[in-house]
């Protein structure tokens, strides 16, 4: 079965560096896109990145562009998101998810998250 | 920035329809997403490419899209139906997704 899991959140300085990575099994990595989607405590849903399944196109939402770089890694099964230049408004649980399809679709299968924490 | 509009804020008695909406000036041409979301937990897709249900689903919940406005529909709703539910669609380039503010449902 589809499984994915998050790791790498915490506690951190504002304008520091964090890398999330998600390790991803039970289906065919290369073939599906992978998005993060981000909630900050009490508050909805924020799209945050996706890349492709082969890795050619990543877009960002405008919040994190500049700052932030979504990467995959075949060998590993893994797709990170770097996270740079920290601001305590990034305080959220990080979500990993599948794309339906090559990474123009919809999340389907999602982790269950890791939180990151801004704060000085 | 492109954004989904949805209510707040929903509350019905069980076995009542509960009606969902999102606007967002792409829906003409962007299929919207439904996903639920129950406290603690990570998201569940109950509705994509506007109408379809993925298995697993109750029949209970449909979907539909006209013009810049997408529905989601619960037909008699349940207690197990309470939460917070989201549209996901994107804007008119097709790169840049985006979510629905939520709207919290409350069967009581």
């Amino acid at each position: 079965q589809v499984q994915l899991v998050e790791s790498g959140g915490g506690v951190v300085q504002p304008g520091r560096s964090l890398r999330l990575s998600c390790a991803a099994s039970g289906f065919t990595f290369s073939s599906y896109g992978m998005h993060w989607v981000r909630q900050a405590p009490g508050k909805g849903l924020e799209w945050v990145a996706v890349i492709w399944n082969d890795g050619t196109n990543k877009y960002y939402a405008d919040s994190v562009k500049g700052r932030f770089t979504i990467s995959r890694d075949k060998s590993k099964n893994t797709v990170y998101l770097q996270m740079n230049s920290l601001r305590a408004e990034d305080t959220a649980v990080y979500y990993c998810a599948r794309d339906e399809k090559g990474g123009g679709s919809c999340p389907d299968y999602w982790g269950q998250g890791t939180l990151v924490t801004v704060s000085s | 920035s492109y954004e989904l509009t949805q209510p707040p804020s929903l509350s019905v008695s069980p076995g009542q329809t509960a009606r969902i909406s999102c606007s967002g000036d792409a829906l003409p041409k962007k299929y919207a997403y439904w996903y639920q979301q129950k406290s603690g937990q990570a998201p569940v897709m109950v509705i994509y490419e506007d109408f379809k249900r993925p298995s697993g689903i109750p029949e209970r919940f449909s979907g539909s899209s006209s013009g810049t406005m997408a529905t989601l529909t619960i037909s008699g709703a349940q207690v197990e139906d309470e939460g917070d539910y989201y549209c996901y669609s994107a804007d008119s380039s097709g790169n840049h997704k985006v979510f629905g503010g939520g709207t919290k449902l409350t069967v009581l």
